[in-house]
C-alpha cells in the first residue's frame, strides 16, 4: 500500500515563474491537506481540500497561490510568479473521510527554491 | 489566538539522557497528537491523546494528556541517537480536519 506521493521532491523555480507541486494521497484516503515549513520553522496549514472542493483554505495567501483535488489526478497546489519568499518545503498529508478525527500521513515534500 | 506553544525550543542531550518536551494551549483542547519529523524528513504520526489525565506509551516514549486538558508532555527514557529530530504536538482546529501544530521541539542526542 504506497504512502502519499509527492512530485516533484526538489524543485527550483526563477522569479516570476509558476510551480504546481502535486500529491497523490493514500489509497482509500479522499481528504487532502497542504502545509508549508519555512526553513527552521513549523508546520503551516494552507489548504484542505476533498475530492472536486476546497473546504478550508483559511491558510492560503490571497495571491498568486491556488490548489485544486479534481475528480480524477492528484491535487495541485499552484504558485504563480514566485517570490524568493515562496521559498519552502510544502507537504501534503490525506486522512480517510468520514466522522471521527484521524491522523494525518505527510508525504515526503517538495522542496521549492526560488532563485 | 490559537497558538500551541512547545518548549524548550531545543535540548541538547548526551545518549542515555532523558528527554520532555511540554505543548501548552490556551484554550482547551479536545484532543492533540504528536509528529516527529527526521532532518530532511517529513512528520510522522506518533500517537492521539483524547481523554483527560490519558497517559500512553510506546516503548521509550510516555505521552500525557494533562487533566485540564490544555497541556501534553512527550517523555522519552534514555534517548538514543535515533531519537534525533524536531517533535511537534499538534491539535484540530476550524471544525475538527485542519492541524495547528506547535512550535516545535528540535532534539539533538551526542554520544
Amino acid at each position: 500500500n504506497a504512502g502519499v506521493m509527492q512530485n516533484p521532491r526538489h524543485l527550483v523555480r526563477r522569479r516570476g515563474q509558476e510551480a504546481r507541486l502535486r500529491c497523490s494521497p493514500m489509497k482509500g484516503h479522499s481528504h487532502v491537506y497542504w502545509y508549508r515549513q519555512l526553513p527552521e520553522e513549523g508546520l503551516k496549514f494552507m489548504v484542505y481540500l476533498q475530492k472536486e472542493n476546497i473546504i478550508d483554505e483559511s491558510g492560503m495567501p490571497k495571491e498568486r497561490f491556488s490548489a485544486e483535488f479534481p475528480k480524477e489526478g492528484p491535487s495541485i497546489l499552484r504558485i504563480q510568479q514566485v517570490v524568493r519568499g515562496d521559498s519552502a518545503a510544502y507537504f501534503c498529508a490525506s486522512s480517510p473521510g468520514g466522522q471521527g478525527v484521524y491522523e494525518q500521513y505527510f508525504g515526503p515534500g517538495t522542496r521549492l527554491t526560488v532563485t | 489566538g490559537q497558538q500551541v506553544m512547545q518548549i524548550p525550543q531545543y535540548q541538547h542531550v548526551q545518549e542515555g539522557e532523558d528527554f520532555t518536551t511540554y505543548c501548552n494551549s490556551s484554550t482547551t483542547l479536545s484532543n492533540i497528537q504528536w509528529y516527529k519529523q527526521r532532518p530532511g524528513g517529513h512528520p510522522v504520526f506518533l500517537i492521539q491523546l483524547v481523554k483527560s489525565g490519558e497517559v500512553k506509551k510506546q516503548k521509550r516514549l510516555t505521552f500525557q494528556f494533562g487533566e485540564a486538558k490544555k497541556n501534553s508532555s512527550l517523555h522519552i527514557t534514555a534517548t538514543q541517537t535515533t531519537d534525533v529530530g524536531t517533535y511537534f504536538c499538534a491539535k484540530f482546529t476550524g471544525g475538527g480536519n485542519k492541524l495547528t501544530f506547535g512550535t516545535g521541539t528540535q532534539l539533538k542526542v551526542e554520544l
